[in-house]
């Protein structure tokens, strides 16, 4: 049981350039997560998705666009990189939104625009 | 003015010691708490969760105490050992935000043997 995998779990990425990053979750997870991690701050909320084909913004939505095409699979787009994107992204999943629900996180994928 | 890189509060302990680290939280609409520890490289893991009814709830080894009269919560860690070195991270679930976490910004917990 894999859990929570995350693909590439290293890039680096000139300013302008695009990538997606991968997030797969082999527990049937409904609800999947992307956040990302900069020094001396706690994760915070990009998008998630509450099942499959459907998407909604965090805390930090701009520069950044996701897909729900699969259950299984949540994708993070960046469409065109900038510096400020520089950080540790995680994706999480759980089974569900209500209270006292773990979520599961990947290895995270650390990305740097230079 | 120029942003200065922020830096992560530190707890340093003796091996075998107990070891408490905090968190304050600003919602009162919080219901759902959750400790979280991550170490170097790797994703957060669940460690211990309190629901906002509760003031206490013990796991094995780690104990966490919630004051919402004052919007604290902590962790306690008993007899910490080195591969409890780590960063701790503190998240809240405010009610009616569909599972949005809000996490705290950490401590690290160094612990010497």
């Amino acid at each position: 049981n894999a859990g929570v995998t995350q693909t590439p779990k290293f890039r680096v990425l000139k300013t302008g350039q695009s990538m997606t990053l991968l997030c797969a979750q082999d527990m049937n997870h409904e609800y999947m997560y992307w956040y990302r991690q900069d020094p001396g701050m706690g994760l915070r909320l990009i998008h998630y998705s509450v099942g499959e084909g459907t998407t909604a913004k965090g805390e930090v939505p701009d520069g950044y666009n996701v897909s729900r095409l699969k259950k299984q699979n949540f994708l993070l787009g960046l469409e065109s990189a900038a510096p400020s994107q520089t950080s540790v992204y995680f994706c999480a999943s759980s089974y569900s939104i209500r209270v006292g629900t773990e979520a599961f996180f990947g290895q995270g994928t650390r990305l740097t625009v230079v | 003015g120029e942003s200065v890189g922020l830096h992560l509060p530190t707890l340093s302990v003796q091996e075998g010691d107990n070891s408490i680290i905090n968190c304050a939280y600003s919602n009162s609409a919080s219901d759902y708490f959750i400790w979280y520890k991550q170490e170097s490289g790797k994703g957060p893991q669940f460690i211990i969760d309190i629901r906002s009814n509760m003031d206490k709830r013990q796991g094995q080894r780690v104990t966490v105490l919630l004051n919402k009269t004052v919007k604290h919560l902590s962790l306690q860690i008993a007899a910490t050992q080195p591969g409890d070195s780590a960063v701790y991270f503190c998240a809240e679930n405010r009610r009616g935000s569909q599972g949005n976490l809000i996490f705290g910004k950490g401590t690290k917990l160094s612990v010497k043997p």
